[in-house]
């Protein structure tokens, strides 16, 4: 069965560097979104993208994040300067917008840990 | 107030129980619910994916939705112990637009 896959599984980081998740949605998905999960919260949207644009944005999402879709594979979330506050699960997720309703279908995960 | 209020539990119930889980919430702008299953440091798992008022089955689940009371609820029937894991309850306006999420109920279905 088509799943999302996400690497690194774990990332270590200090703070102020950068990090780039890494997503790959199914293959014939055309929407593509990013949450995340603080340890013991609720699951947070932060963006989501479509036909090589966001589509829609929290307030999560300001000027430190940015997704990319690299190739016809891979969708990224880089975060430049990177805070103890972004510890967390970032989870992907990918829909196909032709198959009513358009269900969103999760990753594992990658935890980001901030030193 | 929350836009999606759910009881995090952790629920403990005997294998073969009935499960109830339940989440309400405040946005009638919200048409479309979804419940998740996640098990420990693990993605959400799509259960189930409702669009109407109403019930709707799959298995030993059923998916309850009522837009006039703004209330959404899962059953389980008879619950395995491999049903234990923490259940979402996660709601969008449009069909493929941003999903707001319950806190999680936890469950135990103890053998």
């Amino acid at each position: 069965e088509p799943e999302v896959t996400q690497t690194p599984s774990h990332q270590v980081t200090q703070m102020g560097q950068e990090v780039i998740l890494r997503c790959v949605p199914i293959s014939n998905h055309l929407y593509f979104y990013w949450y995340r999960q603080i340890l013991g919260q609720k699951v947070e949207f932060l963006v989501s993208f479509y036909n090589n644009e966001i589509s829609e944005k929290s307030e999560i999402f300001d000027d430190q994040f940015s997704v990319e879709r690299p190739d016809g594979s891979n969708f990224t979330l880089k975060i430049r300067s990177t805070k103890l506050e972004d510890s967390a699960m970032y989870f992907c997720a990918s829909s196909d917008p032709r198959e009513f309703p358009y269900e969103q279908y999760f990753g594992p995960g990658t935890r980001l840990t901030v030193t | 107030q929350k836009e999606v209020e759910q009881d995090p539990g952790p629920l403990s119930v005997p294998e073969g129980a009935i499960v109830s889980l339940n989440c309400t919430y405040s946005n009638s702008a919200f048409q479309y619910f979804m419940w998740y299953r996640q098990y420990s440091r693990k993605g959400p798992e799509l259960l189930m994916y409702t669009y109407s008022s109403g019930n709707k089955e799959d298995g030993r689940f059923t998916a309850q939705v009522d837009k006039s009371s703004k209330y959404i609820s899962l059953f389980i029937r008879d619950s395995q112990p491999s049903d234990s894991a923490t259940y979402l309850c996660a709601m969008s306006k449009t069909s493929g637009s941003r999903l707001t999420f319950g806190e999680g109920t936890q469950l135990t279905v103890n053998p």
